[in-house]
């Protein structure tokens, strides 16, 4: 059973909007989430992360949202732009700091159109 | 420039073959990872090692060994029990004594394909 869920496969954006990609999980006892962002052939990189004792967290253009009691996480980058293009995926670590491991979703393809 | 190794980049393998993926950090981390991405999907942890000498499988560790006789190197090894080993391999890396979780650093991956 997929504990992280991201259920858009891809996700197509105009150059300057806002890209607003989902994360569902259904573990309660996850307490930390991260994004990363990944190119074809390439590791992911980090992106930006959010505590459960959050519901925000800020990093230049990119924004991470936390809804706790819907079990929901969104990342918003704004304004978008055409290096944005790349494999969203959310990631979530449970009470024991991530350090057993990170459970991840299958990604979201996002791509901004010029 | 510190960072986290995988060699080598594309690997072949014949069917029944073992074969083994490196993996070496120079940040310091304690832990490492390996996880496993396929087409289509997120990515899978197969192995993991919080300290030397110890490791702890992952999710789909069936036909896969470690070993972490050093601090700075992960290898994994992919054995001929693995069915489908055919995949796109990631080593991460991330320090867990500081008080909080860090971010895992990932390397650049090696694309394993069985001919």
């Amino acid at each position: 059973d997929q504990q992280v869920k991201q259920n858009s496969p891809s996700l197509s954006v105009q150059e300057g909007r806002i890209s607003i990609l989902n994360c569902d999980y259904t573990n309660s006892m996850f307490d930390y989430f991260l994004w990363y962002k990944k190119y074809p052939a390439e590791g992911p990189t980090f992106l930006i992360s959010i505590s459960s004792i959050k519901d925000k967290n800020e990093d230049g253009r990119f924004t991470v949202f936390l809804n706790k009691s819907a079990k929901h996480l969104s990342l918003h980058i704004v304004p978008s732009q055409p290096g944005d293009s790349a494999v969203y995926f959310c990631a979530a670590s449970g009470s024991g700091g991530g350090a057993d491991g990170l459970t991840f979703g299958k990604g979201t393809h996002l791509i901004i159109q010029p | 420039d510190g960072g986290i190794t995988q060699s080598p980049k594309y690997l072949f393998r014949k069917e029944g073959q073992n074969v083994t993926l490196s993996c070496e950090q120079n940040l310091n981390h304690d832990a490492m990872y390996w996880y496993r991405q396929d087409p289509g999907q997120g990515l899978r942890l197969i192995y993991y090692s919080q300290i030397v000498n110890d490791f702890q499988k992952g999710d789909i560790a069936e036909g896969y060994s470690v070993s972490r006789e050093k601090k700075e190197s992960f290898p994994l090894t992919v054995t001929s029990a693995q069915k489908n080993p055919t995949a796109f391999y990631l080593c991460a890396s991330t320090s867990i004594f500081t008080g909080g979780l860090t971010e895992a650093f990932f390397g650049q991956g090696t694309r394993l394909t069985v001919v």
